[in-house]
């Protein structure tokens, strides 16, 4: 089971900072933590992986807890544009690579 | 480098018929997954390919089959189509040269209904 747990929906102003959890308290040592989010009429679009380091990228960056249960997803300065469903998806490892389990995602609404 | 890009766009089909969906992946990527996204729930992988080989499946029926080309070209077929068909179907296509923590790149999909 690759299920991670997201809250439904998000709100934000725009240039401001955005936060968004993602439970995912059975994931096991080899499993990769990816983002991926989904704009209206588009479809899902990369946004950031990783296994147990933070990460940074220009998009956003990545903080995963200790224990690896938890991450958070971190937008520096929220644009229009960043409003979208966002999916966080644990990548089991073996014959699953490559078979991402997607849940319903958050959907970040973002004020001007 | 071109993007993923899927047709048609739109289709419309009643129950019972057959469809095919088509893919093309970016250039150089082995590797093609098709998902099925219901409205408001996030896409459900139905498989993968891997160098025109299946290389997994999730959970869905036979009557749901594909085909990969040598030119970076993808089918997805559904053949009897059910009303609980109609959805949108995304392809995704990844380089498939190191497994697992790649990068997939959608393209915008199809929207299939089921009348």
């Amino acid at each position: 089971d690759a299920k991670t747990t997201q809250p439904n929906s998000m709100e934000s102003n725009e240039e401001e900072p955005v936060h968004l959890p993602c439970n995912h308290s059975t994931i096991s040592g080899t499993d990769y933590i990816h983002w991926y989010r989904q704009l209206p009429s588009q479809g899902p679009e990369y946004v950031i992986h990783g296994l147990t380091s933070n990460v940074n990228n220009r998009m956003a960056s990545l903080a995963i807890a200790e224990d690896r249960k938890s991450s958070t997803l971190i937008l520096h300065r929220a644009t229009l544009r960043d409003a979208a469903v966002y999916y966080c998806i644990r990548e089991a490892g073996g014959t699953s690579y490559g078979k991402l389990t997607f849940g319903q995602g958050t959907i970040l609404t973002v004020h001007p | 480098e071109t993007g993923v890009t899927q047709s048609p766009t739109h289709l419309i089909k009643t129950r019972g018929q057959q469809v095919t969906l088509r893919c093309s992946s970016q250039s150089g990527h082995n590797t093609v997954s098709w998902y099925q996204q219901a409205l408001g729930q996030g896409p459900q992988f139905i498989f993968q390919y891997y160098r025109e080989e299946e290389n997994g499946r999730g959970n869905f029926p036979p009557r749901f089959s594909g085909l990969q080309f040598p030119n970076y070209s993808s089918e997805l077929n559904v053949n009897a189509l059910e009303l609980d068909d109609s959805a949108l179907y995304l392809c995704a296509s990844s380089s498939g040269t190191s497994g697992f923590q790649e990068t997939q790149y959608f393209g915008p999909g199809t929207r299939l209904l089921v009348l």
